[in-house]
């Protein structure tokens, strides 16, 4: 079993929709947890950060933590064509570094 | 964040050869990592590069094959010796933010080996 777990998709969505992702971890020493917004052909860019259990909200993304079910989502309101990306999680301990990947969902949002 | 750039962006190599990729900082970073982006796969940790020590690498990969230098804070080369077909893939640099374990990452190489 993988340390962390996520559907890789596709997942297509019309625009304006709310785009759902999750992850689903085993590690229960996890504390830092991260989506991250990857264009073909670019490297990953952080878009939400949560140390923790709770909700954080940015604009449009909604990142939520689950630590009782080891599961973590990200919610896109409105999704937007320029939406379409991969979208991978990424959780640490919090031991300095090393980050643990989701496989990565691929988004497709259509006008 | 940190502003990383890496070179080359891509590159088609012959099988046998070896391929340096850059990695430069904009600021002063403790930590750097390289990873692994096999077509639709999610990222590998190669390595972990401290400045002024050994690389610290995981299960699977080793030193002969994917030397790293770290000669300063702001700068590391991942060498991949040796390429087959099979290490056609691309290649992520990433630094590490001051107060939490973030990672920011540079654009990629994408190597293709014949």
């Amino acid at each position: 079993q993988k340390e962390v777990e996520q559907d890789p998709g596709p997942l297509s969505v019309p625009e304006g929709a709310i785009v759902s992702l999750n992850c689903t971890y085993s590690n229960s020493a996890f504390q830092y947890f991260m989506w991250y917004r990857q264009y073909s052909r670019k490297g990953p860019e952080l878009l939400m950060y949560t140390y923790s259990s709770g909700n954080k909200e940015d604009g449009r993304f909604t990142a939520q933590v689950d630590k009782s079910s080891k599961y973590i989502s990200l919610f896109i309101r409105d999704s937007q064509p320029s939406d379409s990306a991969t979208y991978l999680c990424a959780m640490g301990t919090d031991s300095w570094g090393k980050l643990q990947f989701g496989a990565g969902t691929q988004v497709v949002v259509t006008p | 964040s940190a502003v990383i750039s890496q070179k080359p962006s891509r590159d088609i190599c012959q099988r046998g050869t070896s391929l340096t990729i850059q990695c430069q900082v904009d600021s002063q970073v403790t930590m750097m990592f390289w990873y692994r982006q096999q077509p639709g796969q999610s990222l590998t940790l190669i390595a972990t590069a401290n400045q002024g020590s050994e690389a610290t690498y995981e299960s699977g990969f080793v030193i002969d094959k994917f030397p790293i230098s770290r000669p300063n804070l702001t700068f590391s080369t991942l060498t991949v010796s040796n390429m087959s077909p099979e290490d056609s893939s691309i290649y992520l640099c990433s630094v590490d933010s001051p107060r939490s374990n973030i990672q920011y990452f540079g654009a990629g190489t994408r190597l293709s080996v014949l």
